[in-house]
């Protein structure tokens, strides 16, 4: 056990809906990443936040948008889905950035 | 841009021996280079931590070393196990141009077959 936790596992839902994962971090790490994991694009960062601030951007699409809030918890929010948007959605955390993540056990989305 | 190439998708080998898995980058110069396990539907473990100064690294039955010249990484499993078996994945630590944090990109991952 990583401490750090997601919610839901599982996320089954509809092309142009929206979503909202949600991320604990372990307790005492500032930094939170979410990761998304697809078979053909292996795991791919999307965005990271320290202590509430917008950290650093990697390949998120403008349909996706995260936040840290004051506990420290993450929630990424997906809208408009398509099929493609099908994928594992990890976060993670750390103590140091750069360093050695903490990755919580993932939620499963399937966009039908 | 950058690139980090496992040059392996899958390798096979038979219990007891060393398994060796080849990272290699480009385009980038990094401070750290670290290795996951990953098993299937679960989220990476973290495993090791070599630095752009160290050469090698173990821990217990793994050894991990960086070559900057070469901008390559090798990870070793020696008397590997059944239990080894699972999805290896290399990372280095980036900084993109003009943002703040520092967030890990990944290789596609070796997947190691260890059969008894």
């Amino acid at each position: 056990d990583s401490g750090v936790t997601q919610t839901p596992k599982h996320l089954i839902t509809a092309t142009g809906q929206r979503v909202t994962l949600r991320c604990s971090p372990r307790s005492g790490d500032l930094s939170v990443y979410w990761y998304q994991q697809s078979l053909d694009q292996g795991l791919q960062f999307l965005i990271q936040y320290y202590n509430g601030e917008e950290r650093a951007k990697g390949n998120i699409l403008e349909r996706f948008s995260a936040q840290q809030f004051p506990d420290l918890h993450s929630e990424l929010n997906l809208s408009s889905l398509e099929l493609g948007d099908s994928a594992l959605y990890f976060c993670a955390s750390s103590v140091v950035e750069g360093r050695e993540q903490f990755f919580g056990p993932g939620t499963r989305l399937t966009v039908l | 841009s950058q690139k980090i190439e496992q040059n392996s998708e899958a390798l096979n080998i038979q219990e007891g021996k060393t398994a060796t898995l080849t990272c290699n980058y480009t385009n980038y110069s990094p401070a750290y280079l670290q290795w996951y396990r990953q098993d299937p539907g679960r989220g990476p473990v973290f495993l090791l931590l070599i630095r752009e100064n160290e050469k090698e690294k173990r821990k217990e039955r793994l050894k991990v070393t960086f070559d900057t010249t070469l901008k390559q990484s090798l990870f070793h499993i020696t008397a590997s196990q059944p239990a080894d078996s699972a999805t290896y994945l290399c990372a280095l630590a980036f900084t993109w141009p003009n943002q703040a944090g520092t967030a890990l990109i990944f290789g596609k991952g070796t997947t190691l077959s260890v059969s008894s």
